[in-house]
């Protein structure tokens, strides 16, 4: 069964933390993706990569950066965590655009991080 | 450039009742649509998809969408709803050119017994 695995699915830091979080594929996707779920927010896209050490800001990657030096893992990097980072973050891949995306997206289970 | 919306945020419906999830969207392009599932506490798993075709496309549990082009709308419908399908409800679009996909706010649907 193809996977997106979240490392981490409870994570608690402090302020001022540097924290990462790791995603891995095992689907040979092109494209990663990591949100941020808020409720009545939705889904917030954070970064995408659509290629190796490829990566291009979504709505709202202030705070954030990410890193991709291998195709099939894809990390989330909160420089210093702050209290409005507490959030649920998913990870999501899908093939490349056009009829292959039409796959969908695979989600990670996410990663709920809370930042004391 | 793309947009989804999803009309309503809440939905409470007896079980057994049936039940519809609106979604519209906009779009210049040619799209893929979605819809996707969310159980408490987990990630997202993919509901049911139209990509071309039959515009009425079915889901192994009952649930089924309606893609309506003139009216830009993938709404989810279900004749008769289980408690077991609490969940929040999101639609998506992929244009058929390009990466990234476009999101719904999300519809939380309580089924109550």
């Amino acid at each position: 069964d193809v996977k997106v695995t979240q490392s981490s699915r409870y994570l608690v830091k402090r302020t001022g933390e540097k924290v990462f979080l790791e995603c891995v594929q095992d689907m040979d996707h092109e494209n990663m993706f990591w949100y941020r779920q808020d409720p009545g927010l939705g889904l917030r896209l954070i970064y995408f990569s659509y290629d190796v050490k490829m990566k291009e800001k979504g709505d709202i990657p202030e705070g954030y950066s990410v890193s991709r030096e291998k195709k099939e893992r894809f990390s989330l990097i909160l420089e210093s965590a702050s209290t409005n980072q507490t959030s649920m973050y998913l990870c999501a891949s899908s093939s490349l655009g056009g009829r292959a995306s039409s796959g969908g997206y695979t989600f990670g289970s996410g990663t709920r991080l809370t930042v004391v | 450039a793309q947009s989804v919306t999803q009309l309503d945020s809440q939905v409470p419906v007896f079980e057994e009742a049936p039940v519809e999830l609106r979604c519209n969207y906009s779009s210049s392009v040619s799209v893929y649509l979605f819809w996707y599932v969310q159980y408490p506490n987990q990630g997202l798993q993919l509901l049911l998809k139209y990509l071309s075709g039959s515009t009425l496309v079915e889901s192994i549990n009952g649930f089924e969408a309606e893609f309506n082009k003139s009216q830009t709308s993938f709404h989810l419908r279900k004749p008769s709803v289980h408690i077991s399908d609490t969940a929040e409800y999101f639609c998506a679009v992929a244009p058929n050119t390009g990466n990234q996909f476009y999101f719904g706010t999300g519809t939380s649907l309580t089924v109550i017994p």
